[in-house]
């Protein structure tokens, strides 16, 4: 069993549509990450959270340390979002991020 | 530079054949990351540097794969005798002090054995 999982792995939404993305992990962290790859490119990081809940524009990250659970949400959906949205952690006793397998996104217009 | 630089973008390399990837990180951050992504998987950790001396090397596959860091800026992966499975997309990634401080992630170097 992988220490990170995310659900769905593959995810196809209409514009404006609200869309949840869920990461649950099996290790002691000391912040969870969510990451965005376009295709063909490299990756870059959205959210790095420890507790409670952070908002950047149309991306709201959760997280939940008791149940080891986070979600990804986007509001109001946009085809510019198709992307693969990644979760990581970084555990306790080292300090490399534990991938999850991520989920591929497609917004269609 | 303005973010993590990977030299090559793009490799092609015949089986057998030694390979140098480069990875510039973002000026002062002490810690780099080496991770290799497969196609549709998520990415594995290959080795992280904290200065010039490798902190974690648990990920590197077998002897074939080193990683070098002689000045605490530049790294260097280098793998001796490719095989096909090799074939990835190598990241590299830095961070100021540790992944707790967010890691930023150069655009990868896309290795194909041949």
């Amino acid at each position: 069993k992988n220490e990170v999982e995310q659900s769905p792995q593959n995810l196809t939404a209409q514009e404006g549509e609200f869309i949840t993305i869920n990461c649950s992990y099996s290790v002691g962290i000391s912040a969870l990450h969510w990451l965005q790859q376009h295709p063909g490119g490299g990756i870059v990081s959205l959210f790095m959270l420890s507790s409670g809940k952070k908002k950047h524009g149309r991306l709201i990250a959760t997280i939940n340390i008791q149940e080891k659970h986070s979600s990804l949400h986007i509001t109001a959906s946009h085809p510019r979002d198709s992307a693969v949205y990644i979760c990581a952690v970084t555990s306790y006793n080292t300090d490399k991020l534990i991938f999850g397998t991520g989920t591929r996104l497609q917004v269609f217009p | 530079g303005a973010g993590v630089s990977q030299t090559p973008s793009n490799k092609v390399t015949e089986k057998g054949k030694y390979v140098e990837l480069r990875c510039d990180p973002i000026s002062g951050h002490t810690a780099l990351y080496w991770y290799r992504q497969s196609l549709g998987q998520g990415p594995e950790f290959l080795i992280y540097f904290q200065g010039t001396g490798a902190a974690d090397d648990s990920g590197l596959p077998n002897d074939r794969f080193f990683a070098v860091r002689p000045e605490g800026s530049v790294s260097t992966l280098k793998i001796q005798r490719t095989e096909r499975g090799d074939s990835a997309v190598y990241l590299c990634a830095s961070s100021p002090g540790g992944a707790v401080r967010g890691a930023f992630f150069g655009q990868g170097t896309r290795l194909t054995v041949v």
